[in-house]
């Protein structure tokens, strides 16, 4: 299956921005979705793990969220700062394999 | 806090076998699936699979045939081994802990790989 995100997205700084990730068929209705946050030249982070948990150190302005309605996973990001400037990655998974989404380009400028 | 390093040749000519070994610290692979995941410098992220401790494989459909995933509970390691390489294998390879409902809470810093001759 496959996981759609938007290719880039910009705010400005202490807006608020969400992040789509849209599944094929229903599988973020069945199955946990994680977000991973990835700054340039680093190895990705994890900011939300399954659906809407947040790891230990990952500031509140962080919120996952699913809509099993539309099939979609959501990443919001409230109060932006300059340092939330990264790629963002979606990943689920179903019996046979574990997938990402192709990354979404977050600007805040 | 476990910590993962990736571990191998930085060029692999074409139609070689890719192989990297990725050392556990601050914790066992005894208690966790070591994964592999790659990316394409400048595109995204693609799961190439995990190995449990007893030796269970899960890889990438896409990529079944090519990968073999191998785990050293001796040396606290694991490792891959990708087949028949090709200029479309270049990329990050990553080594990370997969936990709970299939995610990745701890990753190596990732090691580039070239496939030239």
């Amino acid at each position: 299956f496959m996981l759609t995100q938007p290719h880039s997205v910009s705010e400005s700084p202490g807006k608020t921005v969400t992040i789509s990730c849209t599944g094929s068929s229903g599988y973020i209705a069945s199955n946990y979705v994680q977000w991973y946050q990835q700054r340039p030249g680093s190895a990705p982070t994890t900011v939300i793990y399954e659906d809407n948990q947040r790891p230990s150190g990952v500031p509140d302005r962080f919120s996952g969220s699913i809509d099993r309605s539309s099939n979609s996973a959501s990443l919001t990001i409230s109060g932006l700062k300059t340092e939330d400037e990264a790629d963002y990655y979606c990943q689920s998974y179903d019996s046979n394999n574990v997938v990402f989404g192709g990354g979404t380009r977050l600007t805040v400028l | 806090q476990v910590q993962l390093q990736e571990s191998g040749p930085g060029q692999v000519k074409p139609s070689e076998t890719l192989s990297l070994t990725c050392s556990v610290s601050g914790g066992s692979i005894s208690s966790f699936y070591g994964s592999w995941i790659r990316q394409v410098p400048g595109k995204g992220l693609e799961f190439i699979g995990y190995i449990s401790y007893i030796g269970t494989t899960h890889p990438n459909p896409s990529l079944k045939g090519r990968v073999t995933i191998l785990v050293d509970t001796s040396k606290n390691q694991f490792s891959l081994q990708l087949s028949s390489v090709t200029a479309a294998d270049t990329a990050i390879y990553y080594c990370a802990r997969r936990v709970g409902a299939n995610w990745f809470d701890t990753w190596g810093q990732g090691i580039l790989v070239t496939v030239s001759s």
